[in-house]
């Protein structure tokens, strides 16, 4: 079935370096979308991606629709300690338009001041 | 707005009880969903409703029941609750159509059952 593999697991890093983060999938996805967890709450929408070789930046995040469509990548750039989180990609399960989301296994990042 | 609230926030059960989990959401979304994350996972779909008296099921639906009376609440419920559904539960909206999976998530229920 649809998995996506997320890559590093964790990350633990010096305020101010540049972070980057991928997803890949056996399968292709139409759409791939990032969110961000903070401790304790829901899962909030950073970016979404609706066309293959897509780059979209929302302030310091940026993230690319990967050419293959069975790829996606997060960049970070000069992190702060409010980065803090996981991160999870996430795509549609199906084929079809149903709302029915299947999520990585999350990037924990930790940022040190 | 709101947006979406879930209650309660925390939960103890004892197995065999049962529960319900409250989501409602005020932005007049059609689309909303059920997840469960455990430790070290990401987020699995339990169940999804398209709208008002329409729902289906997810990837992990064996011993959850939903309803949807109306377009704001989607209540989920255990009825007879067991220790591997000790989860965190967030609840899930959007609006249908091409923003479908641009999904609002609820604070959460972490549920323990005992």
């Amino acid at each position: 079935g649809q998995q996506l593999n997320q890559s590093p697991q964790s990350m633990f890093i010096q305020e101010g370096e540049d972070v980057s983060m991928n997803c890949t999938s056996s399968s292709i996805f139409n759409t791939w979308l990032w969110y961000k967890q903070d401790p304790g709450e829901g899962p909030v929408l950073l970016i979404a991606l609706y066309k293959a070789g897509e780059l979209t930046s929302n302030g310091r995040l940026t993230a690319q629709f990967g050419i293959t469509r069975k790829d996606s990548f997060l960049n970070i750039s000069a992190s702060i300690p409010s980065d803090v989180g996981i991160y999870f990609c996430a795509g549609p399960h199906g084929s079809s338009n149903t709302g029915k989301l299947i999520f990585g296994q999350g990037t924990t990042l930790q940022v040190k001041p | 707005n709101a947006g979406v609230t879930q209650t309660p926030k925390f939960q103890v059960l004892k197995t065999g009880q049962s529960m319900t989990l409250q989501c409602a959401q005020d932005m007049n979304h059609e689309y909303m969903s059920w997840y469960r994350q455990d430790p070290g996972m990401g987020l699995r779909l339990i169940h999804y409703s398209v709208g008002a008296g329409i729902t289906d099921q997810g990837e992990v639906p064996n011993g959850y029941n939903v309803s949807r009376s109306t377009t704001e609440d989607f209540p989920l419920r255990l009825l007879s609750a067991a220790p591997s559904q000790t989860s965190v539960y967030f609840c899930a909206s959007s609006l249908l159509g091409t923003g479908i999976y641009e999904q609002y998530f609820g604070p959460g229920t972490r549920l323990t059952v005992t």
